[in-house]
C-alpha cells in the first residue's frame, strides 16, 4: 500500500527557531507538492517540483521559507526563523505527471502540524 | 487563474438521506475537477475526478458527482449518507494546459446525524 509519508507529525517550536519538515512521495512519482493549511486562509499550494526541480514556488514567503528535493526519495521545506503565524498544518503530496501534465490525482501525506509560541 | 466555490460552510442530512456538496468552478479551457476527503487529523484522500467522457463520474465510498459544464459546476452526491461520512470535503480544479497547480476550494464539512 504505496503512501506519502511525512515528519515528524507534531512540532512544537519556539519563534525563531528552525523547522525542517521532510516529505518521502509514493516511489515512482514525479511530482511534489507542498501545501498549507489553517482555518482561515484553507488549504494553500506553497511550492511544487517536478523530476526533482522547483516549477512554482509563489506561494511561499521567500524570506523565511524553502524547499528542496535533494534526491528523488526526499523533499524538504525549511522555516528559518520561525514565527508564530508559521503555525498550521504542512501537508505533502505527490503525483505522477504524464507528458506535460498531470493526468492522474495528487496523493497526501498525512501532514506535519506546527505549533510556533 | 482557475477558482473553486463551495458556498456552502456546513452541510447537515440525516443517515439515510440523499447528501449533495455543491462546487462551481472557473477555468480556461477544459477543466480537470477532483473531490477529496479529509477526515479529522489526516490528509485529503482522493474520492474522485473527471477528465473527459461521460458526465456523471463514480468514486470511491458510494460518492458520484456530475459534471455540468453550462453551470460550470461538479456537484458531489451520495444517494444514502452515512455516519462515517461526515467529514471535510475539498473540491478541486485545474486546467488542461500543463499547469499542475490545483486549486482548491474552501472545503465543506459534512455533518451526517444518526
Amino acid at each position: 500500500d504505496a503512501r506519502v509519508t511525512q515528519t515528524p507529525r507534531h512540532k512544537v517550536t519556539e519563534m525563531g527557531q528552525e523547522v525542517t519538515m521532510r516529505c518521502q512521495p509514493i516511489l515512482g512519482h514525479n511530482t511534489v507538492f507542498w501545501y498549507r493549511q489553517t482555518m482561515m486562509q484553507g488549504l494553500e499550494l506553497l511550492a511544487y517540483f517536478r523530476n526533482r526541480a522547483p516549477l512554482d514556488d509563489s506561494g511561499m514567503p521567500k524570506d523565511r521559507f524553502s524547499a528542496e528535493m535533494p534526491d528523488a526519495t526526499l523533499a524538504t521545506l525549511k522555516i528559518q526563523p520561525s514565527e508564530p503565524r508559521d503555525s498550521a498544518v504542512y501537508f505533502c503530496a505527490s503525483g505522477l505527471a504524464l507528458g506535460q501534465s498531470v493526468m492522474h490525482e495528487q496523493y497526501f501525506g498525512p501532514g506535519t502540524r506546527l505549533t510556533v509560541t | 487563474a482557475q477558482s473553486v466555490a463551495q458556498p456552502e460552510d456546513q452541510v447537515k442530512v440525516a443517515e439515510g438521506n440523499p447528501l449533495t456538496v455543491k462546487c462551481t468552478y472557473s477555468v480556461s479551457g477544459n477543466p480537470y475537477l477532483f473531490w477529496y476527503v479529509q477526515y479529522p487529523n489526516r490528509g485529503l484522500q482522493f474520492l474522485l475526478k473527471y477528465i473527459t467522457g461521460d458526465n456523471l463520474v463514480k468514486g470511491s465510498y458510494g460518492f458520484e458527482a456530475e459534471f455540468n459544464k453550462s453551470q460550470t459546476s461538479f456537484h458531489l452526491k451520495k444517494p444514502s449518507a452515512l455516519v462515517s461520512d461526515s467529514a471535510l470535503y475539498f473540491c478541486a480544479v485545474r486546467d488542461s494546459y500543463g499547469n499542475n497547480r490545483l486549486a482548491f476550494g474552501k472545503g465543506n464539512q459534512v455533518v451526517v446525524i444518526p
